[in-house]
């Protein structure tokens, strides 16, 4: 069974400073990770993913990240954090597509972006 | 605009009564699911379907109910046998496909948060 750990509750970043949220993933096969955003008492919002390719993958909001297959990580960085960035942050893994889509999340880094 | 509507936002229910979330979506998605999240525990899976007039059920189906009669709509009931109701309840869907190249990331809607008084 596929699971996500995200270690840190909370992340705190004075605006401006390079933002990480970590996380780390398990799974049989090959990985289709994600990233989502939580904003209070609203839904989920995609960020970004990464199916195949390149390690690197850019999202939304200046947002980007890394997979690291050897790590077993899929870390998400922004170099420059906003105050509007200060929300809730999920990651996400699958190793099937499409429909058959049964993503684990992880519990989520509350990110604080402090002015 | 195309999107998923969950409703009601906010709904309070007494202990023993039955209540039913409303999940819409004009996406044209095959797959719709419901998740609950509580706090410090991220999201956990109740329901899903991937085709009208059949649901799987999740990691914590016990207590819930849904059906899928249009491809458009996925409503959840949330039974008198649901031990802790209280929760915020968020519905998504995304797209069918088969390999890798076709797996698309989850839309959610605003979500339903559901107290038990």
């Amino acid at each position: 069974a596929q699971s996500v750990a995200q270690p840190e509750d909370q992340v705190n970043v004075a605006e401006g400073n390079p933002l990480t949220v970590k996380c780390t993933y398990s799974v049989s096969g090959n990985p289709y990770l994600f990233w989502y955003v939580q904003y209070p008492n609203r839904g989920l919002q995609f960020l970004l993913k990464y199916i195949t390719g390149d390690n690197l993958v850019k999202g939304s909001y200046g947002f980007e990240a890394e997979f690291n297959k050897s790590q077993t990580s899929f870390h998400l960085k922004k170099p420059s954090a906003l105050v509007s960035d200060s929300a809730l942050y999920f990651c996400a893994v699958s190793s099937t597509g499409g429909g058959n889509n049964r993503l684990a999340f992880g519990k989520g880094n509350q990110v604080v972006v402090i002015p | 605009d195309g999107g998923i509507t969950q409703s009601p936002k906010y709904l309070f229910r007494k202990e023993g009564q039955n209540v039913t979330l409303s999940c819409e979506q004009n996406l044209n998605h095959d797959a719709m699911y419901w998740y609950r999240q509580d706090p410090g525990q991220g999201l956990r899976l109740i329901y899903y379907s991937q085709i009208v007039n059949d649901f799987q059920k999740g990691d914590i189906a016990e207590g819930y109910s849904v059906s899928r009669e249009k491809k458009e709509s996925f409503p959840l009931t949330v039974t008198s046998a649901q031990k802790n109701p209280t929760a915020f309840y968020l519905c998504a869907s995304t797209t069918m496909g088969t390999g890798r190249e076709s797996a698309g990331e989850l839309f959610f809607g605003e979500g339903s948060r559901l107290t038990v008084l």
